[in-house]
This record gives structure tokens, C-alpha cells and sequence, in this order.
């Protein structure tokens, strides 16, 4: 069975620091990871995703995210931090032989002036 | 522009009253699925559809019905809603079942159940 695990509720930092929002899965075979957020009343938006090739993706919003195998992680990333980055964020992972995407319980990301 | 639209945004019903939310998209996507969320819970796949006619339960299908007649269209029914169905659904489509596709999200709607 596939699992995502984002093991903060909530993630608080100071605009212009770095973020760190963390996300590890469990899947059996090579995994396809993606990363979507969330802004107050609307809908899920992609990120980014984890296909093959480079560990380390890029995304929207100068968000980036780092593929670790051995450590089955995923984490998001951002150099510096906007107070409009302020949201939900999802980590989603989706298996091969399966057709749904599997997403984590989210993390809430405050960007503090 | 495109986009996943979903209809009613709110909805406040009684327990048995049957009720339809609809979701259409304009991308000519074939797999279309709904998904609910629920705080600590994230989100869970109720139904899921590869194409047109073909259509799959998800992890929660319990209470809910979804039908593929048009490639455009994907909607939710709950024959007869009950509280514990209060909650924030989204449909989502993508461009095919394959692996490493991304989703598009609906902007959601909210349904009580009282």
C-alpha cells in the first residue's frame, strides 16, 4: 500500500528565512511525488512533481523539492520566504499499477511579517 | 481559460435529500476524479474515472454514486445524504491515468448535511 506522511501540522517562519516543509512516503517501486497548495477558498494547485532524473526539482513560486530514496523523503523547499506563501501544503504520491493519488494530511505554512 | 468548475460552491441540505454536484472541465481530460477533505484526514478518493463509461471506487465510495456519460463531465450524487457526508469536495482531472501526469483541481464545494 502507498502512504504519505507530513509530519507537521503547522510550520511557522519569518519572511525572507528559508522553509522547510516535510513530507516522507511509502510505496513499493519507484514512486511520482508531487507537491500542490492550497490558498484560502480555493482549490488544490500543482507545484511541482518528482518523476525520474534530478533529485532536486523546480517549481512555482520559487519553490523547489528534494528527492531522497534512502531516507524516502520528499521535502519542500523555498530560499526565502513570502508572507504570501502563507497556505496549505499537500504531498501526494502515486505508485505504479495505481491510479489514484495518495495525499498526506497537509501542513500549514504561516509567514510571518 | 482552462479550468475545473464545480457546482454549487455551498450547500446546506437535510439528511435524505438527494442532491447532484457537478464538475466539468474543458481540457479534454480523461481521467476525472472526486475527492473529499476533512481536517487531519487530508484528502480521499471517492470515485475515480480512466475515460468515458469507465469509473472505479476510490477509498471512501460509501453514500456516494458517480456517473462518465460525456468526457467533459464528471458528476458526484449522494442518493441519500447523512451528516457524517458534511464535508469539502474537490474534483480533480488530469490529462490521462498515466503515472506522471498532474492534476487540476475544481475550486471546491462545500456541503453540510443537517
Amino acid at each position: 500500500a502507498q502512504s504519505v506522511a507530513q509530519p507537521e501540522d503547522q510550520v511557522n517562519v519569518a519572511e525572507g528565512n528559508p522553509l522547510t516543509v516535510k513530507c516522507t512516503y511509502s510505496v513499493s517501486g519507484n514512486p511520482y511525488l508531487f507537491w500542490y497548495v492550497q490558498y484560502p477558498n480555493r482549490g488544490l494547485q500543482f507545484l511541482l512533481k518528482y518523476i525520474t532524473g534530478d533529485n532536486l526539482v523546480k517549481g512555482s513560486y520559487g519553490f523547489e523539492a528534494e528527492f531522497n530514496k534512502s531516507q524516502t523523503s520528499f521535502h519542500l523547499k523555498k530560499p526565502s520566504a513570502l508572507v504570501s506563501d502563507s497556505a496549505l501544503y499537500f504531498c501526494a504520491v502515486r505508485a505504479p499499477g495505481f491510479q489514484k493519488l495518495v495525499f498526506g494530511t497537509g501542513t500549514r505554512l504561516l509567514v510571518s511579517p | 481559460e482552462a479550468q475545473v468548475t464545480q457546482n454549487p460552491r455551498y450547500l446546506i441540505t437535510v439528511t435524505g435529500k438527494k442532491l447532484t454536484v457537478t464538475c466539468s472541465q474543458n481540457m479534454n481530460h480523461e481521467y476525472m476524479s472526486w475527492y473529499r477533505q476533512d481536517p487531519g484526514l487530508g484528502l480521499r478518493q471517492i470515485y475515480y474515472s480512466m475515460n468515458v463509461e469507465v469509473t472505479d471506487k476510490g477509498d471512501v465510495p460509501e453514500g456516494y454514486k458517480v456517473s462518465r456519460k460525456e468526457k467533459r463531465n464528471f458528476p458526484l450524487i449522494l442518493e441519500s445524504p447523512s451528516p457524517n457526508q458534511t464535508s469539502l469536495y474537490f474534483c480533480a482531472s488530469s490529462l490521462s491515468w498515466g503515472l506522471n501526469t498532474e492534476a487540476f483541481f475544481g475550486q471546491g464545494t462545500r456541503l453540510t448535511v443537517v
